[in-house]
């Protein structure tokens, strides 16, 4: 594998299922990013992880829980989601330095549908 | 805070015309500015950046884009599209020593037909 692989690709839930989204990175990066894409909406930062650590949280609702063991692996658990969380979710990567941009690469995203 | 504005959201194009992507930001310190490409079904890739030096950038497929601190612009071009070049852009920022924090566009899907 090589990139960033998420998996499923697509996912249908109901509102009282849980059910956990997976991020890999092959690219040896300390970063790593969930974005949520809605049709017709600017791609939303929703988590970011530095080293592990969270170091972002857009107000994100506690119905998404974020959770990063290591720096190869990010997850997104989704409890009694709404209709309205369907959406593209997109994992990234990046290197982190604090005072430089590093290109963040972008998986291929988990199409989420809540009935 | 710094803002995208992505004029178009939908660009039709012919194959082997020009094509221009049209990008605004808006931000009270110096920035960075990307172009990103969605093709379906797939993650976005990068397409080109802007960080410093010659306001003209070039990138892969190519596109170029041009940056323009006046206009506070930086839009996307290419002198000739090919069928390939359909899917959507997005124009994205971030201010010059905020790390990785990106504030996209809403996106532009450029489709070109025969």
């Amino acid at each position: 594998e090589t990139g960033v692989t998420q998996t499923p690709r697509h996912l249908v839930m109901g509102m009282t299922n849980k059910k956990s989204l997976k991020c890999e990175q092959h690219l040896g990066h300390n970063a790593m990013y969930w974005y949520k894409q809605s049709a017709k909406k600017p791609l939303e930062l929703m988590f970011v992880y530095n080293f592990k650590e969270q170091t972002e949280n857009n107000s994100v609702p506690s119905r998404f829980s974020p959770e990063c063991p290591n720096s190869s692996h990010l997850f997104l658990h989704l409890h009694t989601l709404q209709p309205e969380d369907s959406a593209l979710y997109l994992c990234a990567s990046s290197l982190y330095r604090d005072i430089s941009y590093n290109e963040q690469f972008f998986g291929p995203g988990t199409r989420l549908t809540v009935l | 805070a710094q803002s995208v504005t992505q004029l178009d959201s939908q660009v039709p194009v012919f194959e082997e015309a020009p094509v221009e992507l049209r990008c605004n930001y808006s931000s009270s310190v110096s920035v960075y500015l990307f172009w990103y490409v969605q093709y379906p079904n797939q993650g976005l890739q990068l397409l080109l950046k802007y960080l410093s030096g010659s306001t003209l950038v070039k990138g892969i497929n190519g596109f170029e884009a041009e940056f323009n601190k006046s206009q506070t612009s930086f839009h996307l071009r290419k002198p000739s599209v090919h069928i390939s070049d359909t899917a959507e852009y997005f124009c994205a920022v971030t201010i010059t020593g905020g790390g990785n924090k990106l504030t996209f566009g809403t996106g532009t899907q450029l489709k070109v037909e025969l």
